[in-house]
Formats: structure tokens, sequence, C-alpha cells
């Protein structure tokens, strides 16, 4: 079955440590994006990558980082330096074809990761 | 700047009951629009989106949506609520060639039995 996978679905850390966040896909898509959502704040855009070695900063970029060294794999990086990092992350794909083209919008998520800071 | 706005929070209706899940959105060019459904601790799901043509979008699970361009919404309807409905719910809005999504703060849907 085609899909995306995030790994753990639970993870605790201490306060101060980086901690990475797996996010892999098999769908063949291009695009591949992070979310993290608190509750009463929907779905807030960390960072997206379009193409293998490429990403950008989203909304709150801050205090996070992410590599893209592979189509199927985004792992993201919440680091010391990120100030309230307990929150729900999701990953996300999509084919992103070529510019302009609607169809290739609509994002696929995974099940998401819930990272508890002590 | 783009923006989407779902003006309920939390929404309770009875089992069997119609529902209308409003959403509404502030983008300059032609919207693509999408509603996601989420149960609790899950990832989300597509309910149905909008590029273009007829403005009566047909979805999974029963739903339905309504493009409408003079009032820059996009609601999602349910003629009968079942109890296994009950989640949050996002309208987000696309922003064309870059693949990025906008999301609105979400409505969480009670339903009564």
């Amino acid at each position: 079955d085609g899909g995306i996978t995030q790994s753990p679905k639970y993870l605790f850390r201490k306060e101060g440590q980086n901690v990475t966040l797996s996010c892999e896909q098999n769908l063949n898509h291009d695009a591949m994006y992070w979310y993290r959502q608190d509750p009463g704040q929907g779905l807030r855009l960390i960072y997206y990558s379009q193409i293998v070695n490429d990403f950008q900063k989203g909304d709150i970029a801050e205090g996070y980082s992410v590599s893209r060294e592979k189509k199927e794999s985004f792992p993201l990086t919440v680091t010391s330096a990120q100030k309230n990092p307990t929150a729900f992350y999701l990953c996300a794909s999509s084919i992103m074809g070529l510019a302009g083209l609607s169809s290739y919008n609509e994002q696929f998520f995974g099940p998401g990761t819930r990272l508890t800071v002590l | 700047a783009q923006s989407v706005t779902q003006p309920d929070i939390h929404i309770t209706v009875s089992e069997g009951a119609s529902l209308e899940l409003r959403c509404n959105y502030s983008y300059g060019a032609t919207p693509y629009l999408f509603w996601y459904v989420q149960s609790p601790g899950q990832g989300l799901q597509l309910l149905l989106k909008y590029f273009s043509g007829d403005t009566l979008v047909q979805g999974i699970k029963g739903f339905e949506a309504e493009f409408k361009r003079s009032q820059s919404s996009f609601n999602l309807r349910k003629p009968s609520v079942h109890w296994s409905d009950a989640a949050e719910y996002f309208c987000a809005v696309g922003l064309g060639s870059q693949g990025n999504l906008i999301f609105g703060k979400g409505t969480k849907l009670s339903v009564k039995p």
C-alpha cells in the first residue's frame, strides 16, 4: 500500500535535546511538507521541499531544521532553540507537476508524531 | 495576505440532523479549495476539493461543499450526520503553483445520540 509513514507515534525528550522526526513516503511524490499542530491553532507550515536537495522555510521555521537527500524521506529535527516544541507534528506530500496545474495541490498526510518535551 | 477563516470553533449536532460547516477565504486569484477531516490523534484525510467547474462538489462519506465566489465561501454540508462523523474539520486554500496550503483553525464537530 502506498502512503506516508511517520515514526515514532509518541516521542518524549528532555528539554535542551535535539530530536529528529521521521517521515517517509512511497507515493513517488515530489513535494513534502512539515506542519505543526497545536490545539485551536490549525496547521502551521514549518518547512517544505519541492524537490530533492532543496527546501524552503514555512511560517514557523525557527528552531527547526530539515534535509531532503532522498525523494522518499524528509526528516525534521527539532532543535534546542525551539522554545515550545511540545506539539503534534504532521508530515504531508503531494505531486507538484508543472507550475500552475491545479490538480497537483492535494496533500496526503501521515498519521503524525506527538512530541512531548519534559 | 491569503487567509482561511472557520468561524465556528465547536459545533454540536444531533445524530441524523443536517450539518453545515462554514469556511471563508481571502485569496486574490482563483482558489483551490479543500476540506479535510481529522480524527483524534490521527492525520488528515481529504473529504473533497474544488478547482474549477461545477460549484457544488461531492466528496467522500456523503459530504458536499458549495463554492460561492461572491461570498468567498466554501461551506461543507451533510444532510444527515452519523456518530462516526465526530471529528475536527479543516478548510484549506491552495496557493497555486507553489503547492502550499493555508489551513483554517478547524471546527470540532460533536454528535449527540
